[in-house]
C-alpha cells in the first residue's frame, strides 16, 4: 500500500524548534518530487517547501523562507522539515504529499499538528 | 504573488450538478488541480491536468479551464459528496505553489 505517516508534531513555545518526519512506502521514494503543506485550524491548505527526488532543487513559501529547511534521506525512504524560529502563525497541520504530473499532489499523509504557544 | 479565488460556498441537492469555479489570472495557460477535503482529513486529489480523473475518482467529477476561470463540475450530487473543495496550480513566475481559497460544498 502506498503509504506516507507524518511524525514529530507537538506544542512548542514562540521562537523555538521543531523537526517533522514523513515516512514512505509502498512505492520508489526516490523517483518522486516531495512537498509539504500545511493547514491552520478552520483554514484552508498553504503551500510551504518542494524537493526535487534528488535533493537538488528547493522551494519554499515566502512565509517559511529563511526559517525552514526541507530535505530528504532516500536511503531511508524519509522527508523531513526542520522548523526554526517558529511563530504562533505557524501553528498548523503539517502534511507531507508525493508529487505527480504536472505538479499535482496524488497521495498524502495524515497530517501532524503543530502547535506554538506559549 | 498569483491568487486563485473561488466562492465561499455552494449548496446543492442531492441528484442536481455542483459547480465550483477557480478564477485567476489567465488559468487556462495552467494545469489545475482538484481536491476534496473532508472534515478531519487530509486532501484528496480527485481531478488533475484540467480535467483527468485518477483512478478510483468517480466519472461524476470533471473539470475545465479556459481563459480566467476553472471549473470543478459534480454531476448527480451525493451526500458523500459534502466537503471542502480546493483548486491548485504552479505558478512557474515565483517557483511556488499556490492553493485556491476553498470552496464548502453542502449538500441540502
Amino acid at each position: 500500500e502506498v503509504q506516507l505517516v507524518e511524525s514529530g508534531g507537538g506544542l512548542v513555545q514562540p521562537g523555538g524548534s521543531l523537526r517533522l518526519s514523513c515516512a514512505a512506502s509502498g512505492f520508489t521514494f526516490s523517483s518522486y518530487e516531495m512537498n509539504w503543506v500545511r493547514q491552520a485550524p478552520g483554514k484552508g491548505l498553504e503551500w510551504v517547501s518542494y524537493i526535487s527526488s534528488s535533493g537538488s532543487t528547493i522551494y519554499y513559501a515566502d512565509s517559511v523562507k529563511g526559517r525552514f529547511t526541507i530535505s530528504r534521506d532516500n536511503a531511508k525512504n524519509s522527508l523531513y522539515l526542520q522548523m526554526n524560529s517558529l511563530r504562533a502563525e505557524d501553528t498548523a497541520v503539517y502534511y507531507c504529499a508525493r508529487e505527480f504530473g504536472a505538479n499535482a499532489f496524488d497521495i498524502w499523509g495524515q497530517g501532524t499538528m503543530v502547535t506554538v504557544s506559549s | 504573488s498569483y491568487v486563485l479565488t473561488q466562492p465561499p460556498s455552494v449548496s446543492v441537492a442531492p441528484g442536481q450538478t455542483a459547480r465550483i469555479t477557480c478564477g485567476g489570472n489567465n488559468i487556462g495557460s495552467k494545469s489545475v488541480h482538484w481536491y476534496q477535503q473532508k472534515p478531519g482529513q487530509a486532501p484528496v486529489l480527485v481531478v488533475y491536468d484540467d480535467s483527468d480523473r485518477p483512478s478510483g475518482i468517480p466519472e461524476r467529477f470533471s473539470g475545465s479551464n479556459s481563459g480566467n476561470t476553472a471549473t470543478l463540475t459534480i454531476s448527480r450530487v451525493e451526500a458523500g459528496d459534502e466537503a471542502d473543495y480546493y483548486c491548485q496550480v504552479w505558478d512557474s513566475s515565483s517557483d511556488h505553489y499556490v492553493f485556491g481559497t476553498g470552496t464548502k460544498v453542502t449538500v441540502l
